[in-house]
């Protein structure tokens, strides 16, 4: 299994500023996800995060609003950016597990973003 | 896009009872995955099928799987109080671009009343 560790946990914002989510996992994995779910509603892929080269993003999401980093095998970056209210939503970022695991992801515990 | 459709969008039980969620999904599978999700936090993977597999345990969790019909079942027996949470299924489609990639179901709302 993997131990993720994301924040902030939660933040409240203003319209137009941006916000950056930081995923930390305790073990090296070569593909990262950032998910969004919105109030109520079941979890969207944004991107997928590989070390060394440029995500990939899902159709609807954008690199300008939505741009990742992916320093190393154990950190990335998510980036909201020119936030308005329907940016409200809870980010998540997970990776595949290794070995035997490899087909099952492993989450964190999420960042609740509320935008005025 | 979202391919999962879940029913019931909400079930309400006593302890004790049996819940039982239905996932069905729209295009071929590698496998078909069902997680759990305490108020909005970070999801816990609770059990996989394999599109050549029809039906799993684990514990108190029973999963099926139907790919003739594109369906999924998940039955948690004897249930607990502290089995209140949202729950959903996540299928990982076939083909090469799509490893590591699932895609999430609306969710299941459970309840269970002490």
């Amino acid at each position: 299994s993997a131990v993720i560790s994301q924040k902030p946990s939660r933040d409240i914002c203003q319209r137009g500023t941006s916000l950056t989510i930081q995923c930390q996992v305790d073990s090296q994995v070569t593909m990262m996800f950032w998910y969004r779910q919105q109030p109520g509603q079941s979890l969207t892929l944004i991107a997928t995060a590989n070390q060394g080269s440029e995500a990939t993003y899902e159709s609807g999401f954008v690199i300008d609003k939505f741009p990742i980093s992916r320093p190393n095998l154990t950190f990335s970056t998510l980036t909201v950016s020119n936030m308005s209210p329907e940016d409200s939503s809870i980010y998540l970022c997970s990776v595949s597990g290794q070995g035997r695991t490899n087909e099952k992801l492993f989450f964190g515990s999420g960042t609740q973003l509320s935008v005025l | 896009s979202q391919q999962g459709e879940e029913d019931p969008q909400a079930l309400s039980i006593q302890e004790g009872e049996n819940a039982t969620m239905n996932c069905s999904y729209k295009t071929s599978i590698n496998n078909l995955q069902w997680y759990r999700q305490n108020s909005g936090r970070g999801l816990v993977h609770l059990i996989l099928i394999r599109s050549n597999e029809r039906e799993k345990h684990s514990g108190r969790l029973r999963v099926t799987l139907d790919t003739s019909k594109k369906s999924s079942s998940l039955l948690i027996t004897a249930s607990r109080a502290a089995d209140t949470a949202s729950y959903f299924c996540a299928t990982e489609n076939a083909g090469g671009t799509s490893y590591g990639k699932l895609t999430f179901g609306q969710g299941t709302i459970l309840t269970v009343h002490p």
